[in-house]
């Protein structure tokens, strides 16, 4: 099947300051990602949608200015936390869906934790 | 409204025996998608069923859709220890592409 990975796996920052997830899908084009976050316990949240040469949709509730999407390549997205607080500390995960890959089933990565102090 | 609600909570039950989770929703979907999660880690696809199939097999996996109850289940036969995770069902709407998640069950297969 279809690998997505995420890099860093795990990060721990100050508040304050601003954190940069990649999200890459190594064998296929992914026109559309997706963005999830997901509190301990809870179910997954989607956070926005991602294409490739276009500004981000953002769910509801999301603030755009404050998690950053640039979907630059075909097989690259980034997330990035601006100024980061306790608050934000979640497991972010990513997911791809491309022309390339089924029409209907996203891939996931392994997800990132991210632990603000 | 919460799309996709799953019960039970929480499973508990021996290797061998067979683990059904069910998942309800509100809306009209395309299909709907059943993943895995181990804790801490990335979500695994199981299986999808679209919305004109009733029933979907995959070795030990038993997947029903009803589209009129909006309900779904999985079966899990024979589970073993390593069943042991969360699971989550998902549902792709007919007004977009993105999948909406339940709340998931969590699965305890004891040895």
């Amino acid at each position: 099947g279809a690998v997505v990975s995420q890099h860093p796996s795990r990060v721990i920052c100050k508040s304050g300051t601003s954190v940069k997830i990649e999200c890459r899908s190594l064998d296929f084009q992914a026109t559309t990602m997706f963005w999830y976050r997901q509190f301990p316990k809870k179910s997954l949240m989607l956070m926005a949608t991602s294409n490739e040469g276009s500004k981000a949709t953002y769910e509801q509730g999301v603030e755009k200015d404050k998690f950053l999407i640039n979907h630059a390549s075909l097989t690259l997205s980034t997330l990035t936390v601006t100024s980061a607080h306790p608050e934000d500390s979640s497991f972010y995960i990513c997911s791809a869906r491309g022309p390339q890959g089924p029409q209907e089933t996203q891939y996931f990565g392994p997800g990132t934790r991210l632990l603000v102090l | 409204s919460q799309q996709g609600e799953e019960d039970p909570q929480a499973l508990s039950i021996q290797e061998g025996e067979n683990a059904t989770m069910n998942c309800s929703y509100k809306t009209s979907i395309n299909n709907l998608q059943w993943y895995r999660q181990n804790s801490g880690r990335g979500l695994v696809h199981l299986i999808l069923i679209r919305s004109n199939e009733r029933e979907k097999h995959s070795g030990r996996l038993r997947v029903t859709l009803d589209t009129s109850k909006k309900s779904s289940s999985l079966l899990i036969t024979a589970s073993r220890a390593a069943d042991t995770a969360s699971y989550f069902c998902a549902t792709e709407e007919t007004s977009g592409s993105r999948l909406t998640f339940g709340e998931g069950t969590q699965l305890t297969v004891n040895p």
